[in-house]
């Protein structure tokens, strides 16, 4: 998993609640991805960074934001939850500079249930 | 829409059987990859073939790559019931920077 944790792991959470959800790495890999897996549709990207301080959009992007402040930590907020986002999020990263060809690791995913 | 289908959506064989699972795509390619993912964990890659490729193996694993077709196979020989999980293809655009998965075939190995 290339040292890529996810926090928390499971989360229960009510209509209309901001929610962030938290992603760590210890490999220094510039790339980090957010992407959401529903039955029926695979994985989906949410948003992407190619380095600290940029972002940008996935094709899943609406009701999403996220940050990254430091190399380490790439943070996916819901700023109003509803329920089509409950849903099991996963945080990836690439390694070194040439992200269009490297393979993604994948931290162990968080479930989110928006009630 | 995405890019990759795979095909079967479910695949169950017994234990010592091969398993065959292909990957469709709509658009020119960079590579393409497939990931293992087990029951409540994350994705884990298995191999990555480039569009100059046109087969890869690694250990049991056997990928072909036609891109005349925009197709891949992935091949587990001599399956194992520890082989037993979804199996996700995702490709990488000629001009992409992101991966883009397929909905993934649920493959069962019986003991």
């Amino acid at each position: 998993d290339a040292g890529i944790t996810q926090s928390p792991r499971h989360k229960v959470t009510e209509t209309g609640t901001p929610v962030t959800l938290r992603c760590h790495q210890t490999e220094n890999h510039r790339y980090m991805y957010w992407y959401r897996q529903d039955p029926g549709h695979g994985l989906r990207l949410i948003h992407y960074s190619y380095g600290v301080k940029d972002t940008d959009k996935g094709e899943v992007s609406d009701g999403y934001s996220v940050s990254r402040s430091k190399t380490e930590d790439f943070l996916l907020t819901l700023e109003s939850a509803t329920s089509s986002q409950t849903s099991v999020y996963f945080c990836a990263a690439t390694p070194g500079l040439a992200s269009s060809t490297d393979t993604q690791y994948f931290g162990p995913g968080t479930r989110l249930t928006v009630l | 829409s995405q890019q990759g289908e795979e095909d079967p959506q479910a695949l169950s064989i017994q234990e010592g059987e091969n398993a065959t699972m292909n990957c469709s795509y709509k658009t020119s390619i960079n590579n393409l990859q497939w990931y293992r993912q087990n029951s409540g964990r994350g994705l884990v890659h298995l191999i990555l073939i480039r569009s100059n490729e046109r087969e890869k193996h690694s250990g049991r694993l056997r990928v072909t790559l036609d891109t005349s077709k925009k197709s891949s196979s992935l091949l587990i020989t001599a399956s194992r019931a520890a082989d037993t999980a979804s199996y996700f293809c995702a490709t990488l655009g000629a001009s992409g920077s992101r991966l883009t998965f397929g909905e993934g075939t649920q493959l069962t190995v019986n003991p």
